[in-house]
């Protein structure tokens, strides 16, 4: 158990369509990093929030967009869903702003584009 | 930018010793973390290595390098459970940046 909880755990969606995926940090942690994972690649960098502010942001389009909220907790939309958006997203909590989103990663949830 | 290179796939046998390697380049340097990620679940955290040297915990060691841009992980004791993939993320000025990671199957 990290204390990191995201939700939904599962989703599908129609190509088009928009989504937001949830994140719980864990209880003080002021970072949250997002990734998106596709199978057989490792966790590939979306964004970071430090603050309720983006801190940081990886090769992903402007549909990809964020927010974190004063409690921590942070949301990930994504706009006109593509069929390649199919993977799985990870977000990650951290006290440490230089540890870069650190250590801890809820289950993530397994998003399918059809 | 970052740079990481692990080997793709490995395979050891139960009860074996293995050793996977990770090469890094990245700026401003703090430190590395190697994540443990069984199919379809998220990463789960093993180590952080900020000094050099090994780390020991159980199992499982960690070795940094800094001026080498180096780092492995050993497993001792391998069990069927230790099958899966292996992640290496060097810590640096930018936000945690993977590599694919190293697959590990363990055989009987």
């Amino acid at each position: 158990e990290t204390g990191v909880t995201q939700s939904p755990t599962h989703l599908i969606k129609t190509r088009g369509q928009q989504v937001t995926l949830r994140c719980s940090s864990q209880s003080g942690h002021n970072t949250v990093s997002w990734y998106q994972q596709a199978l057989g690649q490792g966790p590939q960098f979306i964004f970071q929030y430090y603050r309720e502010e983006e801190n940081g942001r990886g090769n992903f389009p402007p549909r990809f967009s964020g927010l974190q909220f004063p409690n921590y907790s942070s949301e990930l939309n994504v706009n006109a869903l593509e069929l390649d958006d199919s993977a799985l997203y990870l977000c990650a909590s951290s006290l440490a702003i230089s540890d870069g989103g650190g250590a801890f990663f809820g289950q993530g949830t397994r998003l399918t584009v059809v | 930018g970052q740079n990481i290179d692990q080997p793709t796939e490995m395979t050891a046998t139960e009860g074996a010793i293995v050793q996977i390697n990770c090469t890094y380049q990245t700026s401003g340097f703090n430190g590395l973390f190697w994540y443990q990620q069984h199919a379809g679940e998220a990463p789960t955290f093993l180590s952080y290595n900020v000094l050099d040297g090994l780390e020991e915990k159980g199992r499982f060691s960690s070795f940094l390098s800094r001026s080498k841009g180096y780092s492995y992980l050993l497993l001792k004791e391998l069990q069927m459970k230790d099958s899966a993939s292996y992640l290496c993320a060097p810590s640096g000025n930018t936000p945690l940046v993977f590599g694919k990671g190293t697959r590990l199957s363990v055989i009987a």
